[in-house]
């Protein structure tokens, strides 16, 4: 158990849809990074936020955004959803800003599948 | 894009072998990361080798880092089924910042019992 918490496990919605997805970092960690993980496209970072202000963006889709609260847990928002967005979605997080020196712990993810 | 490439895309030895996978990388990194994931669970972070180490060792895990080929090798000794699992570097930005990492196509291993 890395420390890290996503919910839901599971998701299946249509295509225009939206989503929520939502991750608690482990206890202390202030960095938040979101993960897309699919067949077509492997894992690709999405954003990262830290300490509540984006710090980093990946590959993010316009029709997707995230933001970071005062209790440091995170929300994907997922519009618009096509169904290419089917995918692992995973959250980690990490102490420190430190230039990634430091390891991430990922949590379980969620399931996206967008029929 | 990918960063990183492992090599091979898929390995299956018997338990008790050695195996060890290789990951190329492109441009210029800090530190390389090894994480395994068991079959559509969340990545485990396994080591980590900053960008002037050559070599780590932790538990059966050896990593090798050259950054003049840019490629980085993971080896797994005495191998058990509870190894089979993908296996993907991954690398973090050099120069100032945090940034998420990169991850490869990874190497799906398997562990004949």
């Amino acid at each position: 158990d890395s420390g890290v918490t996503q919910t839901p496990k599971h998701l299946i919605t249509a295509t225009g849809q939206r989503v929520t997805l939502r991750c608690s970092p482990r206890s202390g960690d202030l960095s938040v990074y979101w993960y897309q993980q699919s067949l077509d496209q492997g894992l690709q970072f999405l954003i990262q936020y830290y300490n509540g202000e984006e710090r980093a963006k990946g590959n993010i889709l316009e029709r997707f955004s995230a933001q970071q609260f005062p209790d440091l847990h995170s929300e994907l928002n997922l519009s618009s959803l096509e169904l290419g967005d089917s995918a692992l979605y995973f959250c980690a997080s990490s102490p420190s800003l430190a230039r990634t020196s430091y390891e991430q712990y990922f949590g379980p993810g969620t399931r996206l599948t967008v029929t | 894009s990918q960063q990183g490439e492992e090599d091979p895309q898929a390995l299956s030895i018997q338990e008790g072998e050695n195996a060890t996978m290789n990951c190329s990388y492109k441009t210029s990194i800090n530190n390389l990361q090894w994480y395994r994931q068991n079959s559509g669970r969340g990545l485990v972070h396994l080591i980590l080798i900053r960008s002037n180490e050559r070599e780590k060792h932790s538990g059966r895990l050896r990593v090798t880092l050259d950054t003049s080929k840019k490629s980085s090798s993971l080896l797994i000794t005495a191998s058990r089924a509870a190894d089979t699992a993908s296996y993907f570097c991954a690398t973090g930005r050099s120069g100032g910042g945090a940034d998420g990492l990169t991850f490869g196509k990874g190497t799906h291993l398997i562990i004949q019992p």
